[in-house]
């Protein structure tokens, strides 16, 4: 079964408003997750990278305050898309970092996706 | 900077019948490289990995080889099955680092196996 969910699997809103998207990781802790966007026939593309009880590291061109990412528990990351316009329409996803107890090893974990649609 | 590439989609095969998905990567030292699979309305799995040079990732029938030489990283089925079709992904990350989250992706390529 799934051991990382994302909330809502779609949405719809509106030009202007603010959607929020949860990534949470079911069965284990998580320090680090991270956060994709994907372009329809692209690839994958890293947005930012949450840690938890810190502030997010944001990839270079990806626009913070539009994309803002709080990691507040061991289990839970969001994403919130504010003053959303239709060119952030896109699939979203979210993956978390289940650590091993060998240093420096573990794997990682995929949700689902978020499909935002802003009309 | 680091970049994947795979063949253009969609792949259509009949069951049974062999497949192999080409992707080349380009990046400095020695990335880790990874097929991730996505099956419709789920998540992206890891299919399998390898982590240097010459090795062989397999899983479920799957395989790839690292080609440092070609820096590629094919994945091959003797025989698929329709309950292979899905998007799969190859993908590296940077060698050296600490946590294998950074991940740069290729764009994908859609399989459909018709029975």
């Amino acid at each position: 079964g799934a051991v990382v969910s994302q909330h809502p699997s779609w949405v719809i809103c509106k030009s202007g408003t603010s959607v929020k998207i949860e990534c949470r990781s079911l069965d284990f802790q998580a320090t680090t997750m991270f956060w994709y966007r994907q372009f329809p026939k692209q690839s994958l593309m890293l947005m930012a990278t949450s840690n938890e009880g810190s502030k997010a590291t944001y990839e270079q061109g990806v626009e913070k305050d539009k994309f803002l990412i709080n990691h507040a528990s061991l289990t839970l990351s969001t994403l919130t898309v504010t003053s959303a316009h239709p060119e952030d329409s896109s699939f979203y996803i979210c993956s978390a970092w289940r650590e091993r107890e060998k240093v420096n090893t573990g794997e990682l974990f995929f949700g689902e996706g978020s499909r935002l649609t802003v009309l | 900077g680091d970049s994947v590439t795979q063949m253009e989609g969609p792949v259509t095969l009949s069951e049974e019948a062999f497949l192999t998905i080409n992707c080349t990567y380009t990046a400095t030292g020695y990335p880790s490289l990874f097929w991730y699979v996505q099956y419709p309305g789920e998540g992206l799995q890891l299919l399998l990995k390898a982590t240097k040079a010459d090795d062989k990732g397999s899983n479920k029938g799957f395989e790839a080889t690292y080609r440092k030489e070609t820096t590629s990283f094919h994945l091959e089925k003797g025989s698929v099955q329709v309950s292979d079709s899905a998007v799969y992904f190859c993908a590296l990350v940077k060698a050296g680092g600490t946590s294998y989250g950074k991940l740069t992706f290729g764009q994908g390529t859609i399989l459909t196996v018709h029975p």
